[in-house]
Order: C-alpha cells, then sequence, then structure tokens
C-alpha cells in the first residue's frame, strides 16, 4: 500500500465551527506532514510529526491544531477559522532518516476547505 | 538558507513537442531536488528525484531531469508531450544536511503546462 488517504475530501465550515481533517498511511512511514495551499500557490509547509512528536511547527495560528495519535494517523483540528484559511490542505508522509537522508514525501489527495 | 526559481509560471507546446520546464535553485549545500506534477483538484505526485550519483535522472511517464551543479539548475525534459501531461509541475529543494533542515521541502512558484493538439 503506497498511498496516503485524507477525509473528507471536500470542507465548508463557518467561522464558529469546529472541525478535524483526517490523514491515514500504511506505508510504515514514521514521519507526518501538514502543507496548506492557495489556489495557483506551491505548498506551504504546516506541520511536520517525527515519531509522533511535533519537530516543526512553521508559525502556524493556534487555530490550528495538529494531532498525531499514531504511527499511522495524522489529524488536524480546526477552530474559529477565517475565510482566508480556505484552501487544500494536503498530507504526506515519509520515512525517518538521517539528515542526509532523501526521504521522499508521498502526497494524499487533499481537503478542499472552504471557510464561510 | 534555500530557493527554487520555476522560469515562467505558464509553458504552452503541441501535442509531440518536446517539453522543457526550467528550474534553477540556490542552496548552501549540496541540495536534494525533486519534481512533482500536480494535476487539477489532486496531491502531488513524484516525477523524479536526484540525490547523488547520476546526474541525468529518469522519472515517470516518460521524463528526465538534468542536474547541472555549475549552472545550479535541474530543468525537467519530455521528448514528445501529450495531453495527458498538462498539469501544474513544481520543483522542490531539500537540503542534504542541516537538522533544523529536517523533512523540509522548498517549493517553486509552479509551471502551469498546457498541451495543445
Amino acid at each position: 500500500d503506497t498511498e496516503v488517504t485524507q477525509t473528507p475530501k471536500h470542507l465548508v465550515m463557518g467561522m464558529t465551527n469546529k472541525k478535524s481533517l483526517k490523514c491515514e498511511q500504511h506505508m510504515g512511514h514514521r514521519a507526518m506532514y501538514w502543507y496548506k495551499q492557495k489556489a495557483k500557490k506551491p505548498p506551504e509547509l504546516m506541520f511536520v510529526y517525527s515519531y509522533e512528536k511535533l519537530s516543526i511547527n512553521e508559525s502556524v495560528p493556534s487555530r490550528f491544531s495538529p494531532e498525531c495519535p499514531n504511527s499511522s494517523l495524522l489529524n488536524l483540528h480546526l477552530h474559529a477559522l477565517q475565510p482566508e484559511d480556505s484552501a487544500l490542505y494536503l498530507c504526506a508522509s515519509s520515512r525517518v532518516g538521517t539528515s542526509s537522508s532523501y526521504n521522499e514525501q508521498f502526497f494524499g489527495p487533499g481537503t478542499r476547505l472552504t471557510v464561510l | 538558507a534555500q530557493s527554487v526559481t520555476q522560469l515562467g509560471s505558464h509553458v504552452s507546446v503541441s501535442e509531440g513537442a518536446l517539453v522543457l520546464l526550467r528550474c534553477n535553485y540556490s542552496s548552501s549545500v549540496p541540495p536534494y531536488l525533486f519534481w512533482y506534477v500536480q494535476y487539477p483538484n489532486q496531491g502531488l505526485q513524484l516525477l523524479l528525484k536526484y540525490t547523488t550519483g547520476a546526474t541525468l535522472v529518469k522519472g515517470i511517464n516518460g521524463f528526465e531531469a538534468e542536474f547541472k551543479k555549475s549552472e545550479t539548475s535541474f530543468h525537467l525534459t519530455k521528448p514528445s508531450a501529450h495531453m495527458s501531461d498538462a498539469a501544474e509541475y513544481f520543483c522542490a529543494v531539500r537540503l542534504s544536511a542541516g537538522g533544523t533542515s529536517y523533512g523540509k521541502l522548498t517549493f517553486g512558484q509552479g509551471t502551469i503546462l498546457t498541451v495543445h493538439p
């Protein structure tokens, strides 16, 4: 299984809602990533988890709260979002190695989020 | 710091013509380089990667890229374009060493490839 799955595919939420995005992989990867991609822009890294511990937080606002409950799952909890947070949210995973390892990232199809 | 520049936000070719998408990078240490393709409303798919060794890298769907250190370039080519190649292409760089850069890919701005019949 070389697939990263994400649910839901589409999500519409109001600014007062609380919702969660889910990501799952069964490739045995121990690094998982959240990216945000605005229209016609490249993906921007938000968070990196390594061995279920948060290792990189790219100064993301606290209304985005990541969680890695086990080695296969990654969640992104959303609360009090703004319309400008509307974007495609991509999950990725990779092996963990030394800093000299290339560890290519495998991406999921993304969740298209619209904040009203 | 590392950065990637993709020259040309849009490239248009005829079916059967050569595809050339340009990527230049800036990195203080030897980089790892990647090309990803993104079809509309989909995630990113890895086309090919350069890590070490052979500078001419072959990928999926007939694409290849050549790492030229002297030119700090990693251009993507395909000898004959197909309609199904129409998509957005991203060049990305990752440092080969440095703990603070662990896991971090830096993407170029992307190039949208259009293929005309």
